[in-house]
């Protein structure tokens, strides 16, 4: 059964500072990996989708990486800003992407 | 397009009692999910439907649970009896293409259950 686990749960910086977000899964047999935003009270939002033969996706400030074979993701924020804050969610999709598993979630925060 | 679109956004009930949430799925998108998210358990996949049809059930925690999807764009997730570990919020997520595109997902329905 997949396993995801996103480092560190919370985290706090000051505006302007680069990020970085884990994730690793157990499986390393996956379809593809997404990124999802979710802010209080809300649904989530996708960010960036790798499939499982790319290394890595970029929008803005955003790039995600993809290692399978050491089951790591890891989603670089540039340039953070208090518009950043959200809880950050890793997906990892089995059976041809219809099946997501959903790490806990890095809730960040950014200060001004 | 409107989005998915969830009903109600806010249920509390009582202990015993049905509940039934409501999805619309965007137009044109062949797949349905349904997800619970718990503090405890995180998000969790409950049930999708392709075409209508579910396809695998498999994270429906008991029989108190069940889905139907008697259209293309309209979807419903029953409780029945409702138990306040049921309180949650559920989210209903479409998709056109599962392995291609990403899912969109509802504002949610926060259920309590008293």
């Amino acid at each position: 059964k997949q396993e995801v686990t996103q480092i560190p749960a919370a985290l706090s910086v000051p505006e302007g500072e680069n990020l970085v977000l884990n994730c690793s899964f157990t499986d390393s047999a996956i379809y593809n990996l997404q990124w999802f935003r979710q802010d209080p009270g809300k649904g989530l939002t996708s960010l960036l989708l790798i499939q499982s033969s790319q290394r890595e996706q970029t929008s803005g400030r955003l790039n995600a990486s993809l290692d399978k074979s050491s089951g790591r993701s890891t989603l670089y924020i540039a340039a953070s800003q208090p518009g950043d804050s959200a809880t950050y969610l890793c997906a990892v999709g089995g059976n041809a992407g219809n099946m997501l598993t959903f790490g806990g979630g890095t809730r960040l925060m950014v200060k001004p | 397009d409107a989005g998915v679109i969830q009903s109600p956004r806010h249920e509390v009930t009582e202990m015993g009692q049905e509940v039934t949430l409501r999805c619309k799925p965007i137009s044109g998108h062949d797949y349905l999910f349904w997800y619970r998210q718990t503090m405890m358990r995180g998000l969790e996949l409950l049930i999708y439907f392709n075409n209508n049809v579910p396809i695998d059930d498999s994270g429906m925690p008991e029989d108190r649970f069940s889905a139907k999807m008697p259209n293309a764009s309209f979807s419903t997730l029953k409780i029945q009896p409702s138990e306040p570990r049921d309180s949650a919020v559920y989210f209903c997520a479409s998709t056109p293409i599962p392995g291609a595109d990403t899912q969109y997902f509802g504002p949610g329905t926060r259920l309590t259950v008293l």
